[in-house]
């Protein structure tokens, strides 16, 4: 099956830790997406890369960091910079300038 | 920058009625604009996008939406609602100063559908 898929489905961070979210995509799209969503304020851009070895920050980056070695996979680490990480993350990726294909999400609390 | 605006948090209607979730946007150049659906604790589902050609498009479920460029708007229609269509509806922009990789996302508004 093609699709998008992210790992863990949940996930338990305590304070000071980093944690890393996994992403992988096997429809061949070049670009790839981060979203936070919290409720009430829909998602928010993380971070995006249109290719392979490179990546742009999206609008609440800080906190935040990616690397982007294989197309098929872009993961997210959270780092314990970012103060109030408890949300659902949410990873996209899409043909240019087409539609966007979502994963499961990942859902991470802070202990 | 670019930006979408969904005013409504949340709209009802009677199963059976029409439906109308309202979007409006703002970006540079061309908008491409999409409409997403999402039920709870799952990512989102792509339902139609505009992208050029006829204002009207129609997409999955039964939806569409028409883009209106002097309005700036791209509302999500249906003719007759279905309790199964309660869900969180996002429109979303491509385009603007970000270039056509960066996608711009609504607050979202949730549809309830009442029986």
């Amino acid at each position: 099956d093609g699709g998008i898929t992210q790992s863990p489905k949940y996930l338990f961070r305590k304070e000071g830790q980093n944690v890393t979210l996994s992403c992988e995509q096997n429809l061949n799209h070049d670009a790839m997406y981060w979203y936070r969503q919290d409720p009430g304020q829909g998602l928010r851009l993380i971070y995006y890369s249109q290719i392979v070895n490179d990546f742009q920050k999206g609008d609440i980056a800080e906190g935040y960091s990616v690397s982007r070695e294989k197309k098929e996979s872009f993961p997210l680490t959270v780092t314990s910079a970012q103060k109030n990480p408890t949300a659902f993350y949410l990873c996209a990726s899409s043909p240019p300038p087409g539609e966007q294909f979502f994963g499961p999400g990942t859902r991470l609390t802070v202990l | 920058a670019q930006s979408v605006a969904q005013p409504e948090d949340q709209v009802n209607v009677a199963e059976g009625n029409p439906l109308t979730v309202k979007c409006t946007y703002s970006v540079s150049g061309n908008p491409y604009l999409f409409w997403y659906v999402q039920y709870p604790n799952r990512g989102l589902q792509f339902l139609l996008k505009y992208i050029t050609g006829d204002n009207l498009v129609k997409g999955s479920y039964g939806f569409e939406a028409e883009f209106n460029k002097s309005q700036t708007s791209f509302h999500l229609k249906k003719p007759s609602a279905l309790v199964s269509d309660s869900a969180l509806y996002f429109c979303a922009v491509r385009g603007g100063d970000g270039g056509y990789q960066k996608v711009t996302f609504g607050t979202g508004t949730k549809l309830q559908v009442i029986p």
